[in-house]
């Protein structure tokens, strides 16, 4: 399958500062990503859609200030996590649509965040 | 809104035992279905998916029939192994999105 990479792969953080996880999709051009937090335990919760050039769709409850995305070019998007607080410590996992209604979404392997 | 529902777990499997995750969902429309597996410190990857009603999908052993009538989708594979102790997650398209179950974790025992 194709390759999607996300970095950082962990990052601690104090509490206040601001955070940037990279999505790149490395031998396809994504149209749409995907970012989703995943829980201890728990299933993947969508935050946000991006399209490339185009302002992000966020989902019902996510503070769409407080999850800044950007989707630049066709290979990459990022989410910034604005004024961290402990409680946005969690998995944060973005994925690369080439056809999403085939299932052709690939997944990076996740950055987890801890915010002190 | 569409959503789907899987079986709690973990669920515990001895090695060569017969597996089944259950799936259920809710949806308006024609969805495809679409099973995840995350593997321990790995990312989630496509396992197998359906597209239709009555389409079976497989791969690694594993099988999946996409059953309208039932709203079902669920996992099946005949002797696990050690190395499919992973979690697996059930999914669905809504509105070009993906919507996943909660995840059951499977751990397989030699």
């Amino acid at each position: 399958g194709a390759v999607v990479s996300q970095h950082p792969s962990w990052v601690i953080c104090k509490s206040g500062t601001s955070v940037k996880i990279e999505c790149r999709s490395l031998d396809f051009q994504a149209t749409t990503m995907f970012w989703y937090r995943q829980f201890p335990k728990q299933s993947l919760m969508l935050m946000a859609t991006s399209n490339e050039g185009s302002k992000a769709t966020y989902e019902q409850g996510v503070e769409k200030d407080k999850f800044l995305i950007n989707h630049a070019s066709l290979t990459l998007s990022t989410l910034t996590v604005t004024s961290a607080h402990p409680e946005d410590s969690s998995f944060y996992i973005c994925s690369a649509g080439r056809n999403v209604v085939a299932g052709e979404l690939f997944f990076g392997e996740g950055s987890r965040l801890t915010v002190l | 809104g569409d959503s789907v529902t899987q079986m709690e777990g973990p669920v515990t499997l001895s090695e060569e035992a017969f597996l089944t995750i259950n799936c259920t969902y809710t949806a308006t429309g024609y969805p495809s279905l679409f099973w995840y597996v995350q593997y321990p410190g790995e990312g989630l990857q496509l396992l197998l998916k359906a597209t239709k009603a009555d389409d079976k999908g497989s791969n690694k052993g594993f099988e999946a029939t996409y059953r309208k009538e039932t709203t079902s989708f669920h996992l099946e594979k005949g002797s696990v192994q050690v190395s499919d102790s992973a979690v697996y997650f059930c999914a669905l398209t809504s509105g070009g999105k993906l919507i996943f179950g909660q995840g059951t974790e499977l751990s397989v025992k030699p």
